[in-house]
């Protein structure tokens, strides 16, 4: 089955600077990888996606890169902010499955 | 209107009960799904069903039984609860595989 890996567990950034969270991934077939926030007792929530036939996908501050051959993705946030404080999680998808990542706990020091 | 609902929001209750979590939504998605989420915060799918057909059924102890009456609803069911099933369980649907999945804002179960 897919084994997600998420590096590194927890990251603190001062407010501005930009957070990378990298997630590597083991069975070929996945082909879409999402990544989702999660603020303390909430639920997970969809912030990026990218598909395998896509390298670099940006959103505002969000952007996600995607290497099919090294089996490679990260998330980049850039001009952190307070509210980005969180746990994000990477995923690998094959079909219906998603795999995920163990997660990242963000802080954001003002 | 919450897209994906889930009652109830927490549940507190004493070892070797039986007890069920119910799941709907409103999105018209053809695909939901069950994740647990432990105390160390890890997301496993648990099943999944398309179409009220199951179609994702993990490594899960058959103590746990979901049911699918119809598309926009998927409940789970969880005979002789021990400590180990304490975790936050999350539904959530997808219009199908490789879609964005939306989550319910979780049940918070606690076994005394």
């Amino acid at each position: 089955g897919e084994n997600v890996e998420q590096h590194p567990s927890t990251l603190s950034v001062q407010e501005g600077d930009s957070a990378v969270i990298k997630c590597t991934y083991s069975d070929s077939a996945s082909n879409y990888f999402p990544w989702y926030k999660q603020e303390l007792g909430k639920r997970p929530q969809l912030i990026i996606d990218i598909r395998s036939n896509v390298g670099e996908k940006k959103d505002q501050r969000i952007a996600v890169t995607l290497n099919k051959t090294a089996k490679h993705f990260s998330l980049h946030i850039t001009e952190t902010q307070p509210e980005d404080s969180a746990v994000y999680f990477c995923a690998a998808s094959n079909d219906y499955k998603l795999s995920f990542g163990a997660g990242t706990t963000v802080t954001v020091r003002a | 209107d919450t897209a994906v609902s889930q009652t109830p929001k927490y549940l507190v209750t004493q070892m070797g009960n039986d007890k069920s979590i119910k799941c709907e939504q409103n999105l018209g998605h053809d695909t939901m799904y069950w994740y647990k989420q432990d105390s160390k915060k890890f997301l496993k799918i648990m099943f999944s069903y398309n179409n009220k057909e199951l179609i994702i059924n993990e490594t899960v102890p058959n103590r746990f039984s979901p049911k699918s009456p119809d598309k926009a609803h998927l409940n789970l069911h969880i005979n002789s609860l021990e400590l180990g099933d304490s975790a936050v369980y999350f539904c959530a649907s997808s219009q199908g595989g490789d879609q964005p999945q939306h989550f319910g804002d979780g049940t918070r179960l606690s076994i005394l």
